[in-house]
């Protein structure tokens, strides 16, 4: 079963726009991580965040976490065509599980 | 370096048949990771090896679903008598030692059609 939920499940928005996307989760987690995926197949590692972390920083993402909220988001600034794919959060839960537990993801299109 | 491999690339196969797919990590990554994807859907864990042995095998969805990492390095995922509702993207994922912030890189996946 997933424990995430992600919204929104779609959004298209204009290059140079920022996209903003957001996760909430259920349980208890050790870290949270954010996935790119394009045309169904691999996914990429975007950014991990701990869970005594509040924000972290990469290029041009920013992630956020509150885990008294149980919830995270991803903004990607300044969007570009090729940031157009499905992103995808995954907590890595607590209690020394090693297995991630994956959102539905949300889709996302930047349109030219 | 090499990332994850994983073979065949796409398989097509008939209800009831066997099928195994194979996942090469990446080197000197002990921890392995099997997970599947239903269409629209993020991927589900199956299985996570640490070294040869199956450490949590808690998303195997039945006894049809099997897989071994014999040698500690490549793993395979067997499944039998193949069912239409197996068919799914199957990826396999490896991190350094398991730990619990170790970022898990994954491979293209295995799409498999059960006809």
């Amino acid at each position: 079963s997933q424990q995430g939920e992600e919204d929104p499940q779609a959004l298209s928005i204009q290059e140079g726009e920022n996209a903003t996307m957001n996760c909430s989760y259920k349980t208890s987690i050790n870290n949270l991580q954010w996935y790119r995926q394009n045309s169904g197949r691999g996914l990429v590692h975007l950014i991990l965040i701990r869970s005594n972390e509040r924000e972290k920083h990469s290029g041009r993402l920013r992630v956020t976490l509150d885990t008294s909220k149980k919830s995270s988001s991803l903004l990607i600034t300044a969007s570009r065509a090729a940031d157009t794919a499905s992103y995808f959060c995954a907590t890595g839960p607590g209690g020394g599980a090693q297995k991630l537990v994956f959102g539905q993801g949300t889709r996302l299109t930047i349109n030219p | 370096g090499a990332g994850v491999s994983q073979t065949p690339s796409n398989k097509v196969t008939e209800k009831g048949k066997y099928v195994e797919l194979r996942c090469d990590p990446i080197s000197g990554h002990t921890a392995l990771y099997w997970y599947r994807q239903s269409l629209g859907q993020g991927p589900e864990f199956l299985i996570y090896f640490q070294g040869t042995g199956a450490a949590d095998d808690s998303g195997l969805p039945n006894d049809r679903f099997f897989a071994v990492r014999p040698e500690g390095s490549v793993s395979t995922l067997k499944i039998q008598r193949t069912e239409r509702g197996d068919s799914a993207v199957y990826l396999c994922a490896s991190s350094l030692d398991g730990g619990v912030s170790n970022e898990q890189y994954f491979g293209p996946g295995t799409r498999l059609t059960v006809t």
